[in-house]
């Protein structure tokens, strides 16, 4: 069975940093890409990025690129979302989501809280 | 860039009555290998989305067959025969022509009148 199973709720103050991450089984994990979308609050999908751990190649969203750091480490078959400095605007909830051509499944989501 | 558009934002349906959403893309949605992906998802309250359709029109694994996909080029629909009271949601189409970039649509609200 497929799964991706992201870290769980995070509270952080800004300024903080910050990895999340998402860990696939049942599955060759360095066969399809992994993709982070963002969810803010009451508000749709937004594609952030997307990492291929077979050879870690990455790709951004202009929105998002500069802001946040996609990375996989293949041999625990786990692909990570990092902030270095987070802001209040960060907060929202954040799913990891596998492809090949097209999404078939997705994490649990990660919910981010950014508050001083 | 692409820009997906879906009609309407919101749709009131009555249990068991159809139900139908569209989607339109900026720009035609047919890869160089023949294939259009566009796919739809559900995203029902507090959980993650879901992958429905696939390639327009085909259900993915575990999807009821009330629900279905058309469409080609740069528009396409979504269709619930009879919509269940477990069908209340967000549905979200979704493009990966240009994969690895993914473009969603704005989402469209199914609730239950």
């Amino acid at each position: 069975e497929v799964q991706l199973v992201q870290s769980g709720a995070e509270v952080k103050k800004p300024g903080e940093s910050l990895k999340i991450s998402c860990k696939g089984s049942g599955y060759s994990f360095t066969s399809y890409w992994i993709g982070w979308v963002r969810q803010m609050p009451g508000k749709g999908l937004e594609w952030m990025g997307i990492i291929y751990p077979g050879d870690s190649d990455t790709r951004y969203s202009p929105s998002f690129q500069g802001q946040v750091t996609i990375s996989a480490d293949k041999s625990i078959s786990t692909a990570y979302l990092q902030w270095s400095s987070l802001k209040a605007s960060d907060t929202a909830m954040y799913y990891c989501a596998r492809a090949q051509d097209e999404i078939d499944y997705w994490g649990q989501g990660t919910l981010v809280t950014v508050s001083s | 860039d692409i820009v997906m558009t879906q009609t309407p934002l919101s749709s009131p349906v009555t249990l068991g009555q159809p139900a139908s959403i569209s989607c339109r893309s900026s720009q035609s949605l047919v890869h160089s290998d023949g294939n259009t992906y566009l796919s739809w998802l559900q995203q029902r309250p507090g959980q993650p989305p879901r992958l429905l359709i696939y390639k327009i029109s085909n259900r993915f694994s575990g999807v009821p067959d009330r629900f279905s996909g058309s469409g080609a080029g740069t528009d396409f629909t979504l269709k619930i025969s009879r919509v269940e009271a477990e069908d209340v949601g967000v549905y979200y189409c979704m493009q990966a022509t240009q994969f690895p970039t993914w473009t969603f649509g704005q989402g469209t609200k199914v609730e239950i009148k």
